[in-house]
């Protein structure tokens, strides 16, 4: 299973919206409704933004939100702040031949 | 407070072995999945393996199968990776991660810290 693809860098200035595609096939993204989305910053370990397409976990602020069109899903971040500067991965169940998951290949969003 | 504390890793030559583990704490370890995905140095997120609560459900990523095992004892509340058959491309940070539960494939909510493992003669 190839890897999802994710626009390698977006950017907006504090406050404004970024809004980051995660392009699959009909075999992960299009084929079911487990899209993930995490956040990493330098260092650190993963964090859980959306689960399921859409559903934010607890604790994650509702400027993340996230939807799905065909086999393109999206991550859209509303009011930049500064601590959003991260890598930002996509992930979906691409189970239909066995149990498997696959990633995108990561967007850094900046911060301007 | 959920906590995952991933240790076992380091330098092995390139066909040895390692074993990773994944100590849980703050949860009903026995009632979730637990996952395994690795990050080469520089590089973007790969899920690994996944195992079911009760380890009926064992998946790997073609990378690795035939090569890696995971195993879970609940009782100890702990996550293991048995690795073999090492190769270069194997390198990465190696975290394990929460499933969410209640039915859901997702997974992710807790991550621990990451082991690194090195693969190098």
């Amino acid at each position: 299973q190839s890897a999802l693809t994710q626009p390698p860098s977006a950017s907006g200035s504090p406050g404004q919206s970024v809004t980051i595609s995660c392009t699959g096939t009909s075999s992960d993204v299009g084929g079911y409704n487990y899209v993930s989305w995490y956040q990493q910053h330098p260092g650190k370990a993963p964090k859980l933004m959306i689960y399921e397409v859409s559903k934010r976990p607890s604790g994650v602020p509702d400027r993340f939100s996230g939807s799905k069109s065909g086999n393109t899903a999206s991550l859209t971040v509303s009011g930049l702040q500064a601590e959003d500067e991260a890598d930002y991965y996509c992930s979906s169940y691409a189970g239909s031949n066995n149990f498997e998951w696959v990633f995108g290949t990561g967007t850094k969003v900046t911060v301007l | 407070e959920v906590q995952l504390v991933e240790s076992g890793g380091g330098l092995v030559k390139p066909g040895g072995s390692l074993r990773l583990s994944c100590a849980a704490s703050g949860f009903t370890f026995s009632s979730y999945s637990m996952n395994w995905v690795r990050q080469a140095p520089g590089k973007g997120l790969e899920w690994v393996s996944s195992i079911s609560s009760s380890s009926s459900y064992i998946y790997y990523a073609d990378s690795v199968k035939g090569r890696f095992t995971i195993s879970r004892d609940n009782a100890k509340n702990s996550l293991y990776l048995q690795m073999n058959s090492l190769r270069a491309e194997d390198t990465a940070v190696y975290y394990c991660a929460r499933g969410l539960g209640s039915g859901s494939y997702s997974f992710g909510d807790y991550w621990g810290q990451g082991t690194l493992v090195t693969v190098s003669s």
